[in-house]
């Protein structure tokens, strides 16, 4: 069964203090991974798709980066207007084709000034 | 270009009503997804449509929830009779059919309460 682990839970960083995010995962044959960006009352935003393990992604203030084993976003002198709950999820080589996401619980991210 | 929308943006309904909750995807997108998350839970899958066809259901609970998805544009998620664990949010997500990749694009979701 595929599973995703997001750390740390919750994150609060003072503006301008950079720091990262991880998503461990295991899936069966990994065919994409996912950042997404949620506000509060508000659907998932879509980030960046990361493919294969050496991958980067960038942008504005946020770099993803694939292992093998897991992602991290790290967010470069963030400002409030980052604050947000960060979702991983994967999805995997399946035959026939589907195409589910599976999601981590997220890391709810408070910048402060 | 309108994103994906949903109806009801809540829903507040009694334990053995019936609630039908409403998605219209991104225009031109074949893929049609539902998800939930409850209380404390991560995001989960309940399925997929291809079109009016469905590809995946393997995450829909039990047999209270029925998806449609006529004619290939909009879905509607009915549940039928609602029990107190069905509230959460529900998530519709929609995305293009590519060999190489399949962005899913999500709407505001509707807050479903049973009480």
């Amino acid at each position: 069964e595929d599973q995703v682990t997001q750390s740390p839970e919750a994150l609060r960083l003072q503006e301008g203090e950079s720091s990262s995010l991880n998503c461990s995962y295991t899936v069966s044959g990994l065919r994409g991974l996912f950042w997404y960006r949620q506000d509060p009352g508000k659907g998932p935003e879509f980030l960046f798709t990361l493919y294969s393990a050496g991958e980067e992604k960038e942008k504005e203030r946020l770099k993803a980066t694939l292992t093998k084993k897991e992602s991290f976003l790290h967010i470069t002198a963030p400002k409030p207007e980052d604050s947000a709950t960060y979702l991983c999820a994967v999805q995997a080589e399946v035959t026939g084709g589907g195409n589910k996401l599976t999601f981590g619980t997220g890391t709810q991210l408070k910048v402060e000034l | 270009e309108a994103g994906v929308t949903q109806f009801p943006s809540h829903s507040v309904i009694e334990k053995g009503q019936t609630v039908t909750l409403r998605c219209d995807p991104i225009s031109g997108h074949d893929n049609l997804y539902w998800y939930r998350r409850v209380m404390g839970k991560e995001i989960k899958f309940l399925l997929h449509f291809v079109k009016e066809s469905k590809q995946d259901e393997s995450g829909m609970p039990n047999n209270r929830f029925l998806a449609e998805r006529t004619g290939g544009t909009y879905s509607t998620l009915k549940v039928q009779p609602a029990e107190l664990e069905d509230s959460g949010v529900y998530f519709c997500a929609s995305s293009f059919s590519r060999a190489d990749q399949d962005t899913q694009y999500f709407g505001p979701g509707t807050r479903l309460t049973v009480l």
